[in-house]
């Protein structure tokens, strides 16, 4: 079974600097997709970025970044200029073909003033 | 349009009760979702539906069942509620035929606690 991990529970950052969240997965698939959710204290779930396995070039939408390393199997989420509605828990998930979505644990992200 | 809707946002049960989980999507996505949540873990997938009259089991399905009573709606059944389905509930979808990455587009979660 495919598994995520998100190997830190609780990230901090200084507003305006920039953060770093981990993710690893275990796969022997090549196509797939990875994920980044944000859920704030609403509990929404807020799609962030994604990326697809087959594109070597990392995803980005504005201040959010991916780094994304498929033989390492390793995608980490680069949030520049942290803003304090940036606060929140982050998923790492993956998806390969029949609505497999596994979710890694989790990452609580504080955004310091 | 209001995406993807769940009702009721909270619910008490008392063990041994049933209740049904509603929701609703006006995006036209042919899949639909339900996961659980519970702390200190990521979503996990009970059931899903990939088109209207089709469901599947995802990766803890006992203690539910699931019908897709039309394109729009996915419904979660708890028949004999217990204490370990004290969760929050969420309800996604999405489309495979518009979007092969098939981002899932998330509910506002239901929370439910059994007593």
């Amino acid at each position: 079974a495919q598994t995520v991990t998100q190997s830190q529970p609780e990230m901090s950052v200084q507003e305006a600097e920039t953060v770093t969240l981990s993710c690893t997965y275990d796969t022997s698939e090549s196509d797939y997709y990875l994920f980044w959710y944000k859920q704030p204290p609403s509990r929404q779930m807020i799609l962030v970025i994604r990326q697809e396995a087959y594109k070597q070039q990392n995803a980005t939408e504005n201040r959010f970044s991916v780094n994304f390393q498929k033989a390492a199997k390793s995608f980490s989420l680069k949030i520049s200029d942290s803003q304090l509605g940036d606060a929140a828990m982050y998923f790492c998930a993956y998806r390969r073909g029949n609505n497999d979505m596994r979710f890694g644990a989790g990452t609580r992200l504080t955004v310091k003033p | 349009n209001a995406g993807v809707t769940q009702t009721p946002k909270f619910q008490v049960l008392k063990t041994g009760q049933s209740m049904t989980l509603q929701c609703a999507q006006d995006m036209n996505h042919n899949s639909m979702y339900w996961y659980r949540q519970d702390p200190g873990m990521g979503l996990r997938l009970i059931y899903y539906s990939a088109s209207e009259g089709t469901t599947d089991k995802g990766e803890v399905p006992n203690g539910y069942n699931v019908s897709r009573l039309n394109k729009r709606e996915f419904s979660l059944r708890l028949e004999s509620a217990a204490p370990s389905q004290t969760s929050v509930y969420f309800c996604a979808s999405s489309d495979p035929y518009r979007d092969r990455g098939e981002t899932q587009y998330f509910g506002p979660g239901t929370r439910l606690l059994v007593l």
